[in-house]
């Protein structure tokens, strides 16, 4: 079955301790990407890829760093995470990035 | 930072009623308009992904047409369910920036 699956679905941690949030398709997508989701402000892209080893900046990049060393896993790393980074993650992926995307299930992330 | 304004920001409709949204996107640059459903506890899935000026798509009773030198999509229901009820997210690519940028989305509520 083609899908974007991403790990974990729920977190709640502390201000400051590293994580990383995994996502993983499986569909031969050269594009992905990170999304954030606060109410009322839709959808912004945090980081892109648009291949293996080729990485670049969404709209609210800071906090947050990636890594495209294969081409399925595109991980979200968060090394010193603030209680304003507690937001609604989706991870996506598609064969461009103008092409349709493909979402994960979502991760929700508290930090306190 | 390229803007995508939805318009309206929710709606709530009779069951039976036909309904319409509005997307507007800066219209130098376009190459792709994407129409999402976003159903509450799931993620984004693909409606249409537009690319012509004057395209129109339809999927059962929703469809969407695309107006590039204008900058806006409109995005239709015909015959509203309740299982219609969801948020209606587009995104614009625009080429040369490589994102997808969403906007905040039009929620909808369908009521028996």
């Amino acid at each position: 079955e083609a899908q974007v699956t991403q790990n974990p679905r729920y977190l709640i941690t502390v201000t400051g301790k590293k994580l990383t949030v995994t996502c993983s398709q499986n569909m031969n997508h050269e594009y992905m990407s990170w999304y954030r989701q606060d109410p009322g402000l839709g959808l912004r892209q945090i980081y892109y890829s648009m291949n293996v080893e080729v990485t670049d900046k969404g709209d609210v990049p800071e906090g947050y760093k990636v890594s495209r060393k294969e081409k399925r896993n595109f991980p979200l790393i968060l090394e010193s995470p603030s209680p304003n980074q507690t937001s609604l993650y989706f991870c996506a992926s598609g064969p461009t990035g103008a092409g349709e995307q493909y979402f994960g299930p979502g991760t929700r992330l508290t930090v306190t | 930072i390229l803007n995508v304004e939805q318009s309206p920001q929710s709606l709530h409709v009779q069951e039976g009623d036909s309904t319409n949204f509005t997307c507007s996107f800066p219209s130098s640059n376009f190459y792709a308009l994407h129409w999402y459903r976003w159903e509450t506890a799931k993620s984004p899935e693909a409606l249409f992904v537009m690319t012509l000026n004057g395209d129109e798509k339809k999927k059962g009773r929703i469809s969407a047409t695309l107006n590039t030198k204008e900058g806006y999509s409109y995005l239709y229901i015909k015959g509203s369910q309740p299982e219609d009820s969801a948020t209606y997210l587009c995104a614009s690519f625009s080429g040369g920036y490589n994102k997808l940028i969403f906007g905040a989305g039009t929620r909808l509520a369908v009521h028996p």
